[in-house]
Formats: structure tokens, sequence, C-alpha cells
């Protein structure tokens, strides 16, 4: 049972570039959920999921798409990487929203030069 | 959105010391964690607690939900307990965790 994992643990891009975030859960959670973590802030809340097929917007989705096909998995998509969006990724899964824990992966260092 | 803040943001105390730190929420919540992040950047979850007591080892958290705010209490402190602890609730409307801006915590030998 390996839990939340996400790929790469780091990568470095160039402005402009595009890349996609991998995330994986072998748990069952039904909601899954992209967050960022800047220097000296807690995590802010980019996207997220309530089941395969769904997906909203949370705090901060600008620059960033998701979907969802299947219930294991949970890509995060930068379509043109810029500076701002350099940043600790971390996904997240839980049983619900709200009722349950939520677990998360190791994050992604991402720095776009 | 829900607010939640958290204090010390800093915390330095000898090996063997106790530490409480504090959370507080804006509004109502059907959701609180506590999470531990490591040196080296890793989020462990120590506590589910929206409402109540729980204690794991030389850890413990109460949430009084009806005063809106939450206590972590750390006991016998070690150097491993160092790091950056986060309160996180959902609460307010909001579809996600919503996280304070945590309490960085250093236990020196």
């Amino acid at each position: 049972n390996a839990g939340v994992t996400q790929t790469p643990k780091f990568q470095v891009l160039k402005t402009g570039q595009s890349m996609t975030l991998q995330c994986a859960q072998d748990m069952n959670h039904e909601y899954m959920s992209w967050y960022r973590q800047d220097p000296g802030m807690g995590l802010r809340l980019i996207h997220y999921s309530v089941g395969a097929g769904i997906t909203d917007q949370g705090e901060v989705p600008n620059g960033y798409n998701v979907s969802r096909s299947t219930t294991e998995d949970f890509p995060l998509r930068l379509l043109s990487a810029a500076p701002s969006q350099t940043s600790v990724y971390f996904c997240a899964s839980s049983y619900s929203k709200h009722l349950r824990p939520q677990h998360f992966g190791d994050g992604t260092r991402l720095s776009i030069l | 959105g829900i607010q939640v803040e958290q204090s010390p943001p800093d915390l330095i105390l000898q090996e063997g010391a106790n530490s409480t730190l504090r959370c507080n929420f804006s509004d109502s919540v059907n959701n609180l964690q506590w999470f531990h992040q490591n040196p080296w950047g890793q989020l462990i979850n120590l506590f589910y607690i929206p409402s109540g007591t729980k204690q794991n080892g030389r850890l413990s958290a109460t949430t009084v939900a009806t005063e809106r705010y939450s206590l972590l209490y750390i006991s016998s402190s070690q150097t491993t307990d160092s790091g950056v602890y986060f309160c996180a609730v959902v609460g307010g409307g909001a579809d996600g965790l919503t996280f304070g801006k945590g309490t960085h915590l250093i236990i020196q030998p």
C-alpha cells in the first residue's frame, strides 16, 4: 500500500514550457486535490476532484489544468510555465472532502527559470 | 473565506521541554487536522480532530469547536520534533483544506 505517490520529485523548467505533475493513490479515495506551498506560507488549494470525471477550481487555479479519468490518478498540468509557478506542489487524497483526514504525497519541487 | 491563525510563529525549546501550539479559526469547521512538516518537506498527518481531545504518545490535541480554536501539545520534546506544524481546516464554504501559516519549532539538544 503505497499511499499517495507523486512524480517527479524535482523538476526545472524554462518559462513557457509545459509539463504534467503526476499523482496516484491506491486507497480507493474519491476526493483528490492539488496544493502549492510557497516560502513562509501554508498550502493553498489549486484544483480538486470529488470523483472520476469531476473536477473544480480551488483558491489559486490560474495557469493549471486537471483531469480525473480514473479514481487512482489526478495529474496537474502547467500549460505555459511562469516563474510565479515556482513552488512545491502537493497532492492529497481522502474518502471525502469534509469528514475524513487527508493524506499527502511527498511533494514535487518545481523551479521555473 | 475562513481565516486560520497559528501562534506562535516561531518557537525554540530545549530537548525535554513541553510546548503548546494554538490554532484559531474564523468560522465553523467540519474538518480540522494538524500536520507536521519535517525537514525533508514531508507532511505527516498528526491528528484529525474536528472536536474533542485525542492523544498519540507524547502528542495530544484538543479542539473546542464552539470557541473556534484548537491546541496541539507536545510533551518531552525531542530533536526529531523539529519542523513546521500546520493547522488546516475545512469550513466557511471552502472545498478543500485552508492552512494556517504554521509554527516553526526548533528543538535544541
